[in-house]
Parts: C-alpha cells; structure tokens; sequence
C-alpha cells in the first residue's frame, strides 16, 4: 500500500527545545515536500526536495531544516522552535513535478 | 510574487451542483491543482489542469482559462460526504502554492 508516514502525529513541547518530525514514503518518488497550515492562510510550502541531497527553500522556510540523504526519508528539524511555528505539518510526495501530491496523515505541534 | 483567492465558505443542499472559483496570480505558471480536505484528514488530490479548458472526473470537473488567471471547481449531485474544504493551487518553478481554501457545507 502507497503510504506517506510522518512521526510524531502530536507533539507538545517547549522554547528551544531541538525537534524532528520524520517523513517516510514507500513509494519510490522523487519529490517531497514539507507545508505547514494554518486557520485562514491554507497550505504554505516550507522545503521541498527534487532528489537525493537537493533540496530548497518554499515560502517560509525560516526556522526551519531539512535533509534528503535517502530518497524516501525527509525529515524537518526545528533546531530552537518557538510559538509562532506551532502548527499542523504536513509531508507530501509526487512522482513528477507535475504528478498529484500525496500527504501524510499530519503533526500537529504545539510549542508553548 | 505568487497569490490565489477563493471564497471562503460556500454552502449547498444535496444533489445540488456548485461551483468554486479560484483566481491567481504568479510569475510562472505550470498549472491548476484542486484538493479536497476534510476535517482531521489530510490533503487528497482531485484534478490537475495546465491546459485551458474542463478536465471531468465523476462528478467532479475543474476549468482552467490561463488568459483569465482564472479556474473553477465544479461539484455535481453533492453529496453530505462533499463537506469539506477545497484548494486550489498552482505550481510556480517547483515551489507549489495553495489557495487559502474554500470550506463547502452539503445540507440535507
């Protein structure tokens, strides 16, 4: 079964405190990407990946890591989160630039 | 640099047709995404337009006129499991955008 998994599904933590929500698929795709949504500004791009160890900013990228060492792990890292970066994030991946984005189920931060 | 703007809310009976409009502006432009998403759930892909014109999937259809900026989703027969939001979203160089969404409630 095609599946896109993200870990941890909810997570509450604190000021500062290192975190990383990983992204695997099983789907052999060459893109990924990672989006935070937020009540009333919908989908915002934060990295996303076209390959193996190349990735690039989207929209709001601040604050925000990423790394692509295998094709089918992606993970974000939030090296000092803060308030304003809790949210729900979602991975996604697609075959082709072009081709439907598939999402994980979501993380749901809060930092407090 | 880029921004799309669609209703935010729309409400219909069942089995009646709607129809979601979404316009954008963007510097590149490789074509019209819809997504639907209920509540709790993840995004789930509906059509994909880079071509003017209608593209029809069941009962759903989506319109693209790239002269206009310019693109509808259009739902037929709805369905109480049609409550959800809808996005719209475009991809510009490999960065997508997404609409801020349009939330549609099906009343019985």
């Amino acid at each position: 079964e095609a599946q896109v998994t993200q870990n941890p599904r909810y997570l509450i933590t604190v000021t500062g405190k290192k975190l990383t929500v990983t992204c695997s698929q099983n789907m052999n795709h060459e893109y990924m990407s990672w989006y935070r949504q937020d009540p009333g500004l919908g989908l915002r791009q934060i990295y996303y990946s076209m390959n193996v160890e190349v990735t690039d900013k989207g929209d709001v990228p601040e604050g925000y890591k990423v790394s692509r060492k295998e094709k089918r792990n992606f993970p974000l890292i939030l090296e000092s989160p803060s308030p304003n970066q809790t949210s729900l994030y979602f991975c996604a991946t697609r075959q082709g630039s072009s081709q439907p984005q598939h999402f994980g189920d979501g993380t749901r931060l809060s930092i407090l | 640099g880029q921004s799309l703007e669609q209703p935010s809310e729309v409400t219909a009976v069942e089995g009646a047709i709607v129809q979601i409009n979404c316009t954008y502006q963007t510097s590149g432009f490789y074509g019209l995404s819809w997504y639907q998403q209920h509540d709790g759930g993840a995004p789930t892909f509906l059509s994909y337009n880079a071509l003017d014109g209608l593209e029809e999937t069941g009962r759903f259809s989506s319109f693209l006129s790239r002269s206009d900026s310019y693109g509808y989703l259009l739902l037929q027969e709805l369905q109480m499991k049609d409550s959800a939001s809808y996005f719209c979203a475009v991809m510009s160089g490999q960065n997508f955008v997404f609409g801020p969404g349009t939330r549609l409630s099906v009343l019985p």
